[in-house]
């Protein structure tokens, strides 16, 4: 069964410092994975989306890595400011054979606030 | 100018009642999708439909009938709601489905409260 599993579930943190999220994925057979961010009360939007060959794509202050290997992935937060608090949440496709349905496996997100 | 655009942006309704949710997208995207957000906030993809046509239909009972009277409208009726239909529901759409790469741009959800 495919499944995407986040953490920390929360994460809380001082205004300025780094932080680095962590997802882990069962999916297959992997075709990318997107890491978005969910302000409270409005729809995810995109950060980064990586591929097979992809190991490193960064978003300004964010950066998300990829190891297809050990299937993890970890978005990596610098200089955190008080508006990166929302949800982070992780979604790993894969592709169905026969060129069918693009499947989606969502995470549950990891929580981050930012405190002043 | 909004790009994904759904109305409305919040729905209270009694039990047993059929409503309908609306989403439009003016980023001339061929491919859109249905999200429903639960109360924990995980999101499971319900619908997609590329160029008028479903291909993605997860396990959602078939009180849920999603339309795509253009590629532009992606629209969600709901018949004979119940209270666990309470959910926030995201519209969303992407450049096209073929490329699985592609970012898909989320509408700001709709708000719906079963009593």
């Amino acid at each position: 069964k495919n499944q995407v599993e986040q953490s920390p579930q929360s994460l809380i943190i001082l205004e300025g410092k780094n932080c680095t999220l962590q997802c882990n994925y069962t999916v297959s057979p992997f075709s990318n994975l997107r890491w978005y961010k969910q302000d409270t009360g409005r729809g995810p939007v995109s950060l980064t989306i990586m591929t097979f060959s992809e190991n490193t794509k960064s978003n300004g202050r964010y950066t998300a890595t990829l190891d297809a290997d050990t299937k993890q992935s970890s978005l990596h937060i610098t200089a955190s400011q008080l508006s990166d608090s929302a949800s982070y949440i992780c979604v790993v496709s894969a592709i169905y054979s026969g060129g069918g349905a693009d499947g989606l496996t969502f995470g549950k997100g990891t929580h981050l606030i930012i405190q002043p | 100018d909004t790009a994904v655009s759904q109305t409305p942006k919040y729905l209270v309704t009694q039990m047993g009642n059929d409503k309908s949710i609306k989403c439009e997208q003016n980023l001339g995207h061929d491919t859109m999708y249905w999200y429903k957000q639960d109360s924990k906030k995980f999101l499971k993809i319900m619908f997609s439909y590329n160029n008028k046509e479903l291909i993605i239909n997860e396990t959602v009972p078939n009180r849920f009938s999603p339309k795509s009277p253009d590629k532009a409208h992606l629209n969600l009726h709901i018949n004979s709601l119940e209270l666990g239909d309470s959910a926030v529901y995201f519209c969303a759409s992407s450049q096209d489905f073929s490329g699985a790469r592609e970012t898909q741009y989320f509408g700001p959800g709709t708000r719906l409260l079963v009593l």
